[in-house]
């Protein structure tokens, strides 16, 4: 069972480029979360999407996009990549509307110089 | 605003010696709270839920309890093997879809 899966685990960018960070789950939860986890924060939400095609914005959404054509994948698309973007970033997604678990993909760390 | 401390930053322990670790909440209507342990370079990987003051859930030398204003991580007898980050996070009733973390307790039992 993959449960949430991210790729690239690791990626440098310079400044000014853009890049995709894909997730995919394949346990049909319609709940999918973005977070970026910086050394002594807490993780911070940048985008989640209730179901496909609905996608809204979380705490920290400046810099990033994302879309949910499907119910699977949940791209966090990087455009002109600043070196405020360097962290860790992990995808999650839950079964639940209301309170309940998240289920962790393993993280991307992306370095921007 | 929805806040949730969680201390202390960094314990070590001998293996054997128990301890707890704290996460202080302050939400407007609390709908669940959670515990994660995070290894090095992986995921957060779930623990418990807790939903209301008074509940208690246990998962072999770990048992999280629940009050109005906080919970605890006791750690029972810790082995090398329970050395990770704990992370706690709350959903509160103001924000459905949303969760928020607290920075974790890194635990170092040692042999």
């Amino acid at each position: 069972n993959a449960g949430v899966t991210q790729t690239p685990k690791f990626r440098i960018l310079k400044i000014g480029q853009s890049m995709t960070l894909q997730c995919t789950q394949d346990m049909n939860h319609n709940y999918m979360y973005w977070y970026r986890q910086d050394p002594g924060m807490g993780l911070k939400l940048i985008y989640y999407s209730v179901g496909a095609g609905i996608t809204d914005k979380g705490e920290v959404p400046n810099g990033y996009n994302v879309s949910r054509s499907t119910t699977e994948d949940f791209p966090l698309r990087l455009e002109l990549a600043a070196p405020s973007q360097t962290s860790v970033y992990f995808c999650a997604s839950s079964p639940y509307q209301g309170p309940g678990e998240l289920f962790f993909g393993e993280g991307s760390r992306l370095t921007v110089l | 605003e929805d806040q949730v401390t969680q201390s202390p930053e960094a314990l070590r322990l001998q293996e054997g010696e128990s301890s707890s670790l704290n996460c202080s909440y302050t939400v407007s209507g609390l709908r669940g709270l959670f515990w994660y342990r995070q290894d090095p370079g992986k995921g957060p990987e779930f623990l418990f839920t807790l939903y209301s003051a008074g509940e208690e859930k246990e998962k072999e030398r770990l048992k999280a309890t629940l009050t109005k204003k906080e919970s605890f991580l006791h750690i029972t007898a810790p082995k090398p093997e329970d050395s990770a980050t704990y992370l706690c996070a709350v959903q509160a009733s103001s924000g459905t879809y949303k969760y928020i973390f607290g920075t974790g307790t890194r635990l170092k039992v040692l042999a």
